[in-house]
């Protein structure tokens, strides 16, 4: 079935460490982000590429990198650099049609705590 | 700015009907949508409107769009305990790349 996994569901870091959460989706799908979820709010957005090879910082980039080498595959890396890392984060991928994006199709959501 | 609101919480008995409300600031917004999500869990798409239009219905699941009031709700018919989730309403900002501005979500309990 086709889908977007994210990997792993629950992610422990220490202070001081960098993590790379996994995103992968087999729906052939263009475009991929990244969102950060914190309790109460809404999803603030921190990447999000539109092709192979090309990324675009969100709303709240800082202490995070992605790459985008594959098109199944955008990987969020959470630095040192991340004052507040701990929260649940969401990965979408959505597919262009006539220049129009559709609507963004979630991962099930990696949890990451600083311990 | 683009802003989405949301009220937090909303409680309804099981087999009433569930209104959860949104605003929404950006004018230029092509397409809003509901999505669901449960415990744990990432963002289930329940449904979604384009802005020329006024209601969509699918089967439970009513959403009314005013455009001028920038207001959008979302009715839920005959809601039973397997409703209760978080709903977040967004909307499609101007930008080209498909960037989802959401509300802070609607905590839906069902109650017996």
């Amino acid at each position: 079935d086709g889908g977007i996994t994210q990997s792993p569901k629950y992610l422990f870091r220490k202070e001081g460490q960098n993590v790379t959460l996994s995103c992968e989706q087999n729906l052939n799908h263009d475009a991929m982000y990244w969102y950060r979820q914190d309790p109460g709010q809404g999803l603030r957005l921190i990447y999000y590429s539109q092709i192979v090879n090309d990324f675009q910082k969100g709303d709240i980039a800082e202490g995070y990198s992605v790459s985008r080498e594959k098109k199944e595959s955008f990987p969020l890396t959470v630095t040192s650099a991340q004052k507040n890392p701990t929260a649940f984060y969401l990965c979408a991928s959505s597919v262009f049609v006539s220049g129009t994006p559709t609507e963004a199709f979630f991962g099930q959501g990696t949890r990451l705590t600083v311990v | 700015g683009e802003d989405v609101e949301q009220s937090l919480f909303l409680s309804v008995r099981e087999g009433d009907s569930s209104v959860i409300n949104c605003t929404y600031t950006d004018s230029s917004s092509t397409y809003l949508y509901w999505y669901k999500q449960e415990p744990g869990a990432g963002l289930q798409l329940l449904t979604y409107i384009f802005s020329n239009m006024d209601m969509k219905q699918d089967q439970r699941l009513t959403v009314l769009l005013n455009k001028k009031d920038k207001h959008l709700s979302l009715r839920i018919a005959d809601t039973q305990t397997g409703d209760s989730a978080i709903y977040f309403c967004a909307e499609r900002g101007s930008g080209g790349y498909n960037k989802l501005i959401f509300g802070a979500g609607t905590r839906l309990a069902v109650h017996p």
